[in-house]
């Protein structure tokens, strides 16, 4: 994928963990917006964090995103069994090839 | 009741034609910008087409140029897929969802409700 996202990560309950999301300057270095969704077992995506870093109505606030030059993060901390999920960041790409929206590869939350 | 419902899906031969429906209800269907989006069996997320909110601008994953065409009828509330010369590649659940904000140009929006998805299952 166009943007990096680590397969797997993990962490205990209560604990804080993170997954990054990497482009470049044709996609989120350019400015575009980072999107962040959640996609528990045999659900449809749900959209998490939007603009980069804003949480829609009943997010809970253990989630924050962040978003720095080529990159974007995912906070999660205060991990509760029920974060265990597929998670997804989202931008768009533009360049002289033509423009699209791009969804990372997902990264698999473990919670031990 | 918000909600976006998917339909159409079902099992085809590679070279077929199938077309998915995405019927949206309990919000102002006008003025949305809708995208469609697979998953392959085990796979992750890909974006596949964008229709703007007044249906003059779509865009396509590079894959999909040329063989998926996506369409909307505002009186019916709905939003469509049609997908030509399907091939193997094209197996998936397929998603329906529709951007957070009115009034956007195609830009990469926020994705703020999906349909439960279909299922395109193409083989011999």
């Amino acid at each position: 994928s166009v943007l990096t996202q680590p397969p797997s990560v993990s962490g205990a309950p209560g604990q804080r963990v993170t997954i990054s999301c990497t482009g470049s300057s044709s996609n989120i270095g350019a400015g575009y917006d980072v999107h962040w969704y959640q996609q528990l077992p045999g659900t449809a995506p749900k959209l998490l964090i939007y603009g980069n870093n804003n949480r829609p109505s009943g997010v809970p606030d253990r989630f924050r995103g962040s978003k720095s030059g080529t990159s974007a993060s995912l906070a999660i901390t205060g991990l509760q069994a029920e974060d265990e999920a597929d998670y997804y960041c989202q931008s768009y790409d533009s360049s002289l090839s033509g423009s699209r929206v791009l969804f990372g590869g997902g990264t698999k939350l473990t919670v031990l | 009741q918000v909600q976006l419902v998917e339909s159409g899906g079902g099992v085809v031969q590679p070279g077929r034609s199938l077309r998915l429906s995405c019927a949206a209800s309990g919000f102002s269907f006008v003025g949305y910008g809708f995208h469609w989006v697979r998953q392959a069996p085990g796979k992750g997320l890909e974006w596949v087409a964008v229709i703007s909110y007044d249906g003059k601008n779509k865009n396509y994953e590079v894959s999909v140029k040329g063989r998926f065409t996506i369409s909307r009828d505002n009186s019916q509330k709905t939003v469509y897929l049609e997908m030509n010369n399907l091939g193997l590649g094209d197996t998936a659940v397929y998603y329906c969802t529709k951007d957070l904000n009115q009034w956007q140009p195609i830009r990469g929006n926020a994705l703020n409700l999906w349909g439960h998805g279909t299922r395109v299952t193409v083989s011999s």
